[in-house]
């Protein structure tokens, strides 16, 4: 089944405290792109990656890294979070076609304290 | 970074009505894309629109591409209860800035019985 990926689905975690968040997408994708939902703010875009080794910040960049090692993995780090990182985390995946179409995992409910 | 403005925020409908929702750039786009998220769950893409005054259709849904590339409609024909969830437009600027997506705010559509 095509999907997209990700882990943890809950995390609740501390101020400070490394964390990663895996995605992963089965579908070999060229584009992939992290993304924040708040509410009243939709969706906003953290980075995004055109290929292995290609990414790029997106409008809400920073407290965040990401990696593109391999073609299907695109992890979210936040090397120190803070509060106002709590939030819900969304990976996306697309080929470099036309279409456009973004295709969204299930999301990672975020809470720092 | 671009914004997209969607109105309305929300929502609130009989069964049976039909619905309207629209965004609008103070920026050109050269692909609009309307999702659905359906509640504990990511984007799902509804309809694309891919060139000015485009008009597409998807069962009871309708959407348009506006003629000056900055805004674009979606309408929901006969609702029933299960169109319940958040709409978003997305714009995509093109093949210079391929990676980068930019979503509106959401508009939350509530269906009574």
């Amino acid at each position: 089944e095509a999907q997209v990926t990700q882990n943890p689905r809950y995390l609740i975690t501390v101020t400070g405290k490394k964390l990663t968040v895996t995605c992963s997408q089965n579908m070999n994708h060229e584009y992939m792109s992290w993304y924040r939902q708040d509410p009243g703010l939709g969706l906003r875009q953290i980075y995004y990656s055109m290929n292995v080794e290609v990414t790029d910040k997106g409008d809400v960049p920073e407290g965040y890294k990401v990696s593109r090692k391999e073609k299907r993995n695109f992890p979210l780090i936040l090397e120190s979070p803070s509060p106002n990182q709590t939030s819900l985390y969304f990976c996306a995946s697309r080929t470099r076609t036309h279409s456009y179409e973004q295709y969204f995992g299930p999301g990672t409910r975020l809470t720092v304290t | 970074g671009q914004q997209l403005n969607q109105s309305p925020q929300s929502m609130f409908i009989q069964e049976g009505e039909d619905v309207s929702m629209n965004c609008t750039s103070s920026s050109i786009f050269n692909t609009w894309l309307w999702y659905k998220q359906d509640p504990g769950e990511g984007p799902v893409l509804l309809i694309a629109l891919y060139k000015a005054g485009e008009l597409t259709s998807n069962g009871r849904l309708t959407a348009q591409f506006g003629i000056t590339r900055k805004d674009s409609f979606l309408n929901i024909s006969a609702s029933i209860p299960s169109d319940v969830g958040i709409y978003f437009c997305a714009g995509q600027s093109g093949s210079t800035n391929a990676g980068k997506s930019t979503f509106g705010d959401g508009t939350t559509l509530t269906v009574k019985p």
